[in-house]
């Protein structure tokens, strides 16, 4: 079975700027879930889809926003980036419900 | 709202030393542990998680953990290191009826000298 796909893996973007982050998720799972890890910090829930719907959300702004496609491959939307959006974004799919979670490797972004 | 702190950040051993690795979360009710590991460019591997049942749990490569429901915490355990386990490990919480969130803590970093 393939794992939870990322892309790209590495990404440097301007301030200002909006980014699209991409992920395919494990056969067999119907549910994405995104997380942001800054520097020396344990990820942080984003947000989660299921049925092309957010269903959860952290405590982010609006401007980080996604989708969910009927493959359920996931994509997470970046507006108006700031320093701090610096981080590594992790994808994490799962089955409805369950706790296996597969986690891709992540997009590295760098905003300057 | 649910919060996880690993106390120690930076751990040094050397090769065959014990490991124990602090992990304790702060609200209660029914959860659901987990540890998770990330070698240098690679992504969250699962080493174990605890839903109920014995409180002692083994994982993947020689570790464990016990749940103290008393003490809310999970603690990481492996009896002797190797330094292949050089690594980040995080451990994480979700709350039952809450499938949709992990919290994690900080990580602790592993780091296992020849």
């Amino acid at each position: 079975e393939t794992g939870v796909t990322q892309s790209p893996t590495h990404l440097i973007k301007t301030r200002g700027q909006q980014v699209t982050l991409r992920c395919s998720s494990q056969s067999g799972h119907n549910t994405v879930s995104w997380y942001q890890q800054a520097l020396g910090q344990g990820p942080q829930f984003i947000f989660q889809y299921y049925r092309e719907e957010e269903n959860g959300r952290g405590n982010f702004p609006p401007r980080f926003s996604g989708l969910q496609f009927p493959n359920y491959s996931s994509e997470l939307n970046v507006n108006a980036l700031e320093l701090d959006d610096s981080a590594l974004y992790l994808c994490a799919s799962s089955v409805q419900g369950g706790y296996g979670y597969t986690f891709g490797s992540g997009t590295r972004l760098t905003v300057v | 709202a649910q919060s996880v702190s690993q106390h120690n950040h930076h751990v040094i051993l050397s090769e065959a030393a014990s490991l124990e690795l602090g992990c304790n979360y702060s609200y209660g009710g029914t959860v659901n542990l987990f540890w998770y590991v990330q070698y240098p460019g690679q992504h969250l591997q699962l080493l174990l998680k605890y839903f109920s049942g014995d409180p002692l749990v083994k994982g993947i490569k020689g570790f464990e953990a016990e749940f103290i429901k008393s003490k809310f915490s999970f603690n990481l355990r492996k009896p002797s290191v190797q330094w292949s386990d050089t690594a980040e490990y995080f451990c994480a919480v979700t709350n039952t009826g809450t499938a949709s969130k992990l919290t994690f803590g900080t990580g602790t970093r592993l780091q296992v000298t020849l």
